[in-house]
């Protein structure tokens, strides 16, 4: 079954850590979106990309970093420069813009 | 920057009653989403309109472009659809940069 894979479910990152979050997609999909979620607020996108090779920032893309190297795959870095890592990732894909996103399971990240 | 409002934040409804979800939001928009998330986390799109209605089981979600207004309704409700709700819309310019998102409707249905 095609989908969103991201991995892991939990994450603990140590401070001055960097981690990774890994996102994959088998659906064919050009456009990919990471999105941050805190209690109480809706999602906020943090970086998006239309097409591989070409990302864009997001509302609150400070302290992270992507990359965009094969269609399937968009990786996302909380770097320490990011102050306040604890939240829940989701990343998503869609064909193109415009057009109805899917989600993976996402990724909570906490700070030890 | 588009402002979406959903209300009511959360709502508590009796299995069998009809329920009613609204997004309202500030600017014009390229369409609107309605996605469901289970307590898992994980995130399902619903329904994607830019006019009209449209109906997909015990789920129906109308808009209204004129008043910026949504809404979502749950035929026949079962515990099953207890959830949260979110309301979300794509910019005018097609939404390519993502989409803005409320902050959700918690919905529990008791048996």
């Amino acid at each position: 079954d095609g989908g969103i894979t991201q991995s892991p479910k939990y994450l603990f990152r140590k401070e001055g850590q960097n981690v990774t979050l890994s996102c994959e997609q088998n659906l064919n999909h050009d456009a990919m979106y990471w999105y941050r979620q805190d209690p109480g607020q809706g999602l906020r996108l943090i970086y998006y990309s239309q097409i591989v090779n070409d990302f864009q920032k997001g509302d609150i893309a400070e302290g992270y970093s992507v990359s965009r190297e094969k269609k399937e795959s968009f990786p996302l870095t909380v770097t320490s420069a990011q102050k306040n890592p604890t939240a829940f990732y989701l990343c998503a894909s869609s064909i193109g813009p415009n057009q109805p996103q899917h989600f993976g399971d996402g990724t909570r990240l906490s700070i030890l | 920057k588009n402002e979406v409002e959903q209300s009511p934040q959360n709502l508590t409804a009796q299995e069998g009653e009809f329920i009613t979800i609204n997004c309202s939001y500030s600017v014009g928009i390229s369409a609107l989403h309605w996605l469901q998330q289970h307590p898992g986390g994980g995130i399902v799109s619903l329904f994607m309109l830019s006019s009209g209605k449209k109906k997909h089981g015990r789920l129906i979600a109308t808009i209204n472009i004129q008043e910026k207004h949504s809404s979502l309704h749950i035929t026949a409700s079962h515990p099953r659809d207890s959830a949260v709700y979110i309301c979300a819309v794509g910019s005018p310019g097609g939404g390519a940069d993502g989409l803005t998102f409320g902050k959700g409707t918690h919905l529990i249905i008791q048996p």
